[in-house]
C-alpha cells in the first residue's frame, strides 16, 4: 500500500505570512494531486504535478514535485483568510486502474485576519 | 458545469437503522467512489464502482454495501447503522482512465448515528 504523509497536520498563521505544506512517501508516484476543501464542501482539485522536479504556480500558490517523485510541497505566499481550508495531497493507488487515489491525512490551514 | 450531488447534507439515524446515501453525477463518468472522512485520517475509500453493476471493496468496506444500477447513480448502504459509522461521507466520480485522474466530489453528507 502506498502511503502519503502530510505535515504539518495543523497550521494557524496571520494574514500576510508565508507557509509550506509537505506531502511525503516512501513510494514513487507517477503523479500527485493537491486538493483544497472548504468547510461544508467537497475537495476541489488545485493542481496535478506529473514530472519529477516540476514546479507549477497558481497565483500565490506554488506546487513542487520532488525529483524522485516521492514527495511534493505546496507553498503559499502572503496567505489570505480566503486560503483557509483543508489541503489534501493524493496520488494514484498503486497497481490499479479505475482512477483510484490514495490521500494524505490533510493539513488544516487557518489564516487569521 | 461538472456536478456531483448527494441526497442529504445532514442525516441523523438511530443505531440499527438501515441507511441509504445517494449520489448522482451528471458527467457520464465511469468511475464512482464512496469515502468517509474523519479528523486526522484523511479520506478513506469504502467502495468504488468502475461500471454499472460493477463494484470493488476499498480499504474499509466492513459494515457497508453499495449499489450501482445506473451509470449516474451510486448508493452507499449501511445495513445496520452503528455509532462508529458517525462520519462525513463523500461521493466522487472520475472518467475512465489508467492511473490517477481528477476526482469530482459532492458536498458530503454528515451522518450522525445515535
Amino acid at each position: 500500500t502506498q502511503l502519503l504523509e502530510q505535515s504539518p497536520q495543523f497550521l494557524s498563521i496571520q494574514e500576510g505570512e508565508n507557509l509550506t505544506v509537505y506531502c511525503n512517501s516512501s513510494s514513487v508516484f507517477s503523479s500527485l494531486q493537491w486538493y483544497r476543501q472548504e468547510p461544508g464542501e467537497g475537495p476541489v482539485l488545485l493542481v496535478t504535478v506529473v514530472t519529477g522536479g516540476e514546479v507549477k504556480k497558481l497565483k500565490r500558490l506554488t506546487f513542487q514535485f520532488g525529483d524522485a517523485r516521492k514527495d511534493s510541497s505546496l507553498h503559499i505566499t502572503a496567505a489570505q483568510p480566503g486560503d483557509t481550508g483543508l489541503y489534501l495531497c493524493a496520488g494514484p493507488a498503486g497497481g490499479t486502474s479505475y482512477g483510484k487515489l490514495t490521500f494524505g491525512q490533510g493539513t488544516i490551514l487557518t489564516v487569521h485576519p | 458545469d461538472v456536478k456531483v450531488t448527494q441526497s442529504s447534507r445532514y442525516l441523523v439515524k438511530r443505531t440499527g437503522e438501515k441507511v441509504f446515501l445517494e449520489c448522482v453525477q451528471d458527467m457520464d463518468h465511469e468511475n464512482m467512489f464512496w469515502y468517509r472522512q474523519d479528523p486526522g485520517l484523511g479520506l478513506r475509500l469504502i467502495y468504488f464502482s468502475y461500471d454499472v453493476k460493477m463494484k470493488e471493496k476499498g480499504d474499509i468496506p466492513e459494515g457497508y454495501s453499495v449499489s450501482r444500477e445506473k451509470k449516474e447513480r451510486f448508493s452507499l448502504i449501511l445495513e445496520s447503522a452503528s455509532t462508529n459509522q458517525t462520519s462525513m461521507y463523500l461521493c466522487a466520480s472520475s472518467p475512465e482512465t489508467r492511473g490517477g485522474t481528477e476526482q469530482y466530489f459532492g458536498p458530503g453528507t454528515r451522518l450522525t448515528v445515535t
